[in-house]
């Protein structure tokens, strides 16, 4: 079926430091979101966009957080700088309309020092 | 909020047996909001299963079936006979079918079955 891919799997980064997470989606989708799951909880909706702008997010998506998708390259979801608290594991999905299925990718583990 | 519950931790299950994981929602912005399964298979990403957005119908897939109880705010995941391929972990979730800003899904926290050959 249709792949969503997340290079890299895994990123270690000082506190302070800027970190982007990249995020191929399905070719023909249209809308796209970023989840965000700490070990042992719920994985949790950030903030999901269309047409180059943000639709929504939530409560967890800080300041220090944005996202772009470049000339519909990669979508992708910048910390700058970075917490403690943004240890975590970061799930990128992709979905052809509002309302359609959305496919994840396998997620990005990111370990803030 | 919207909140949903599920079996928590692992379940052991040898195969050819039976699998019930339960799940019950909690839709305060919604009165009937899109119900789903998610599997992570090891290795892979995050995949629909099955999905059920009309109170009342069954969804099924792969020899899994839910049912979207709304009496009871509950979409318990059963197969009759699993196999080792079913090892994974399943994730419920909700979704507001109102919502017009695309698809924001509200997650349990996932429960890891593990099949014993």
């Amino acid at each position: 079926g249709p792949k969503v891919l997340q290079i890299p799997s895994h990123q270690i980064i000082d506190m302070g430091q800027m970190v982007t997470l990249n995020c191929d989606p399905v070719s023909n989708h249209l809308y796209f979101y970023w989840y965000k799951q700490i070990l042992g909880q719920q994985m949790e909706f950030l903030v999901n966009f269309y047409n180059g702008k943000v639709m929504e997010k939530s409560k967890l998506f800080k300041d220090q957080f944005s996202v772009e998708r470049p000339d519909g390259s990669y979508f992708t979801l910048k910390i700058q700088p970075t917490a403690l608290e943004d240890s975590a594991v970061y799930f990128c999905a992709s979905s052809l309309g509002g309302a359609e299925t959305l496919y994840f990718g396998s997620g990005t583990r990111l370990t803030v020092l | 909020g919207d909140s949903v519950t599920q079996t928590e931790g692992q379940v052991t299950v040898s195969e050819s047996k039976s699998l019930i994981i339960n799940c019950t929602y909690s839709a305060t912005s919604i009165a009937y909001p899109n119900l789903f399964w998610y599997v992570r298979y090891p290795g892979e990403g995050l995949q629909l299963l099955l999905k059920v957005i009309t109170a009342g119908q069954k969804g099924s897939s792969r020899g899994f079936e839910a049912t979207y109880n709304k009496e009871t705010t509950s979409f318990h995941l059963q197969k009759a006979s699993v196999q080792e391929s079913d090892s994974a972990v399943y994730y419920c979730a909700l979704s507001d079918r109102a919502n017009s800003a695309g698809n924001k899904l509200t997650f349990g926290i996932g429960t890891r079955v593990l099949v014993r050959p």
